[in-house]
């Protein structure tokens, strides 16, 4: 059974201060998401990542993946408040011809002033 | 636009009732997911499709039925055998594309026992 966790779960920070978020996965598997959700909203989607040492940035996120180590992290550079959400890496997994999404537990990000 | 609808927003539900969650896919997308999402928890599947006239169930697929008739919709039934049915539910369909899957969400709906 693929297992997908995050870590923190929790993250308060101050603007301009920088953190990762880690996501390791139990399963092979050669794709891996980033989301972000806002409270009672749907998730966007931020990065798509394919393969071993994929690397993709848009603004202060940056994402990777080392899918030896079945690691992806998120850094966030130089924090804003706007970016206070909710992440969630998620597992692409291949099994017996069906594929499925599979989550973490989200990280909730806090940027305080 | 092409896009996930999902209806209705907000329901309510009574005891021993069984709802249907709407879900409409205007992307020619083959594959649609239902997730559940509780306060402060991450995504858990419920029911998955790969095909039409095909499903299978997800990792707390108990209470819950679908169907897939047609390519474009998705129904999520909650039936009286969910015990505890209040959640955001989301609905989800993807794509295979040389650069990965394409997945899309839907607004969500939000499912409240009264």
């Amino acid at each position: 059974e693929l297992k997908v966790e995050q870590n923190p779960l929790f993250l308060s920070m101050q603007e301009g201060k920088n953190y990762t978020i880690y996501c390791n996965y139990s399963t092979t598997s050669d794709r891996l998401y980033w989301y972000r959700q806002d409270p009672g909203k749907s998730l966007e989607s931020l990065f798509v990542l394919l393969s071993n040492g994929a690397v993709k940035q848009e603004g202060r996120l940056m994402a990777s993946l080392d899918t030896k180590a079945r690691l992806s992290t998120l850094h966030i550079t130089a924090a804003v408040h706007d970016l206070s959400a909710t992440y969630f890496c998620a597992v692409f997994l291949t099994q017996g011809g069906s594929e499925k999404l599979v989550f973490g537990k989200g990280t909730k990000l806090t940027v305080n002033p | 636009d092409g896009g996930i609808t999902q209806s209705p927003k907000y329901l309510f539900r009574k005891e021993g009732q069984n709802v249907t969650l709407s879900c409409e896919q205007n992307l020619n997308h083959d594959a649609m997911y239902w997730y559940r999402q509780d306060p402060g928890q991450g995504l858990r599947l419920i029911y998955y499709s790969q095909i039409v006239n095909d499903f299978q169930k997800g990792d707390i697929a108990e209470g819950y039925s679908v169907s897939r008739e047609k390519k474009e919709s998705f129904p999520l039934t909650v039936t009286s055998a969910q015990k505890n049915p209040t959640a955001f539910y989301l609905c989800a369909s993807s794509i295979n594309q040389e650069s990965g899957n394409t997945i899309y969400f839907g607004e969500g709906s939000w499912l409240t026992v009264v």
